[in-house]
């Protein structure tokens, strides 16, 4: 079974652009959650979404949205891009979505922003 | 408010010793409490997971946790360590109903030869 795929790998954009980030979970799971991951910051959680609905969202500025498809896919948006931003972006999936189901993480994607 | 914490930044050790890495956390009510690893470039891997039951649990790769509800802790353990375990460690707490998690800051685990 194919584990937690995430595009792109990797992304170099300038401050002010928008940027979207995708997420395609493990066949079959339909909770994606989304982590932003920084040396200064940490793991913080930034979304978490079920069944096409966003159930929580972490303490972000509006400039982070998401959504997710009926196929489960996720998509995390990005706009006017910072230097802050510049970040690795995990996302991960489990089967239901209930805090006591394994959740795998994909291998993030690591934007810069210059 | 929930709130993990590792307080250790880095640990070293040498090859075949033993691991104890400390987390402690802040949870109104009983926590799901998870401990992950991540190597360079990688995703982050579940190492073992508590909900209820046992306190002391088994992981993979030869882990073990222990809950110690008194202490508010989740401390990770290993008897002998391999240079491949070198990575960085988080604790994280979670609660029924929702996969969000927050996470501790990390340990760096440098194992020597």
């Amino acid at each position: 079974k194919a584990g937690v795929t995430q595009t792109p790998r990797y992304l170099i954009k300038t401050r002010g652009q928008q940027v979207t980030l995708s997420c395609s979970p493990i066949s079959g799971h339909r909770s994606v959650s989304w982590y932003q991951q920084t040396p200064g910051q940490g793991l913080q959680f930034l979304f978490e979404y079920f069944s096409e609905t966003q159930r929580n969202k972490g303490n972000f500025p509006g400039r982070f949205s998401g959504r997710q498809f009926s196929n489960s896919r996720s998509e995390m948006n990005v706009s006017t891009l910072e230097l802050g931003d510049s970040a690795l972006y995990l996302c991960a999936s489990s089967l239901t979505g209930q805090g006591s189901y394994e959740q795998y993480f994909g291998p993030g994607t690591r934007l810069t922003v210059t | 408010a929930q709130s993990v914490t590792q307080p250790d930044i880095h640990i070293t050790v040498s090859e075949g010793a033993s691991l104890e890495l400390r987390c402690n956390y802040s949870y109104g009510a009983t926590p799901y409490l998870f401990w992950y690893v991540q190597s360079p470039g990688q995703g982050l891997q579940l190492l073992l997971k508590y909900f209820s039951g046992d306190t002391l649990v088994q992981g993979i790769k030869g882990f073990e946790a222990e809950f110690k509800r008194s202490q508010s802790s989740f401390n990770l353990r290993k008897p002998s360590v391999h240079w491949s375990d070198a990575a960085e460690y988080f604790c994280a707490v979670g609660a029924r109903d929702t996969d969000k998690l927050i996470f501790g800051t990390g340990t760096r685990l440098q194992v020597f030869p």
